[in-house]
């Protein structure tokens, strides 16, 4: 079974513009969980989507949004883009069942930075 | 974002030799998960643990969900190479996933 995919793997944009990265989850996986990585403040949770709605969600400004489709396929925008929004980007799959014990699985991550 | 204490914060050890971390929390955990991720890509499961008490092999790894569940520790025995990386918990309660700030984990030849 082919795991997480997540495209591109690299992106450098400039103060200002918008960006959208993509993630396929493992197939079957029914819910996508977006995080942020940076040196400075680790993994941060950014949103949860199951069955194309959002189910949580973490504590990010509008700036970021995201989208689930119908075949579990989900991506992430982020306008207005700001220095600090350079980091690794991850998205992690999950079977979407039982919330307490779903075990994710994480993809290689989009390495964004914002000159 | 980050709600689990985890220690060390690095080590450096020689080949050969075993390694212990652990993560604490002050919440309860329903799910605790170690991962471990290398330079520019993402964490890497290595295992997951389900049930208080729960003890858990995964080759040279072994680790434990605290009977409190509120703690879990990672074991490595026999440290080679390649087991350099930066090692996360994870506790998972719900819809909330916290991870710890990671343990760097350096070997010698």
């Amino acid at each position: 079974k082919a795991g997480v995919t997540q495209t591109p793997r690299y992106l450098i944009k400039t103060r200002g513009q918008q960006v959208t990265l993509s993630c396929s989850p493992i197939s079957g996986h029914r819910s996508v969980s977006w995080y942020q990585q940076t040196p400075g403040q680790g993994l941060q949770f950014l949103f949860e989507y199951f069955s194309e709605t959002q189910r949580n969600k973490g504590n990010f400004p509008g700036r970021f949004s995201g989208r689930q489709f119908s075949n579990s396929r989900s991506e992430m925008n982020v306008s207005t883009l700001e220095l600090g929004d350079s980091a690794l980007y991850l998205c992690a799959s999950s079977p979407g069942g039982r919330a307490s014990t779903d075990t994710q699985y994480f993809g290689p991550g989009t390495r964004l930075t914002v000159l | 974002g980050q709600q689990l204490n985890q220690s060390p914060q690095s080590m450096f050890i020689q080949e050969g030799e075993d390694v212990s971390m652990n993560c604490t929390s002050s919440s309860i955990f329903n799910t605790w998960l170690w991962y471990k991720q290398d330079p520019g890509e993402g964490p890497v499961l290595l295992i997951a643990l389900y049930k208080a008490g729960e003890l858990t092999s995964n080759g040279r790894l072994t680790a434990q969900f605290g009977i409190t569940r509120k703690d879990s520790f990672l074991n490595i025995s026999a440290s080679i190479p390649s087991d350099v990386g930066i090692y996360f918990c994870a506790g998972l309660r719900n819809n909330d996933m916290r991870f710890g700030a990671g343990t760097r984990l350096t070997v010698k030849p």
